[in-house]
């Protein structure tokens, strides 16, 4: 069984773009979360969606925003960015809400 | 904001040695997770323990909860050069979304 999916591993953008991250959550789940690590701390909490509808949104501004599909995954988009975006995105996906969830590699993002 | 905070921030012992990291947080949860993190990738899930559970055991890991002092432990006994990485506890708060809310980590070091 595949794991949590998660696409690009690295990416390197400027200033001012937008860019696009991409979840394929484990088979039969139905909540994916994302996830922002900068270097050195844990993990704060940016978006929640189950069953396709969003259920919880962390303190990130407007140009972060998230969808998920009928089939579970999920796409996080980061608008305008700024240097302090540069983090690792993690994607994390569960059966349910609340329980343990399961977390794909990352995406490591670098704004230059 | 940061819900917990992990003690000590890093933590470095021989092989075969015991390891205990400690955890405290400030609001009533539904539970509390500990995720360990191999050099900056994705979070692995470890065991999670519920708020009315007092200690939970998975192998060579032993966590206990106390609700009354808002803290809990992770016991790694006989550790092992593999068990070298971050560690972190993540709380899932009884009201508001169902979200991980995690801790700075302590980051673990096993010297052979």
């Amino acid at each position: 069984d595949a794991g949590v999916t998660q696409s690009p591993t690295h990416l390197i953008k400027t200033r001012g773009q937008q860019v696009t991250l991409r979840c394929s959550p484990i088979s039969g789940h139905k909540s994916v979360s994302w996830y922002q690590q900068v270097l050195g701390q844990g993990p704060q909490f940016i978006f929640q969606y189950y069953e396709k509808e969003e259920r919880g949104r962390g303190n990130f501004p407007d140009r972060f925003s998230a969808r998920q599909f009928p089939n579970y995954s999920s796409e996080l988009n980061v608008n305008a960015l700024l240097l302090g975006d540069s983090a690792l995105y993690l994607c994390a996906s569960s059966l349910g809400q609340g329980g343990s969830y399961t977390f794909g590699s990352g995406t490591r993002l670098t704004v230059v | 904001s940061q819900q917990g905070e992990e003690d000590p921030q890093a933590l470095s012992i021989q092989e075969g040695e015991n390891a205990t990291m400690n955890c405290s947080y400030k609001t009533s949860i539904n539970n509390l997770q500990w995720y360990r993190q191999n050099s900056g990738r994705g979070l692995v899930h470890l065991i999670l323990i519920r708020s009315n559970e007092r200690e939970k055991h998975s192998g060579r890991l032993r966590v206990t909860l106390d609700t009354s002092k808002k803290s809990s432990s992770l016991l790694i006994t006989a550790s092992r050069a593999a068990d070298t990485a971050s560690y972190f506890c993540a709380t899932v708060l009884i009201q508001g979304a169902q979200k991980l809310v995690f801790g700075q980590g302590t980051r673990l070091t096993i010297n052979p």
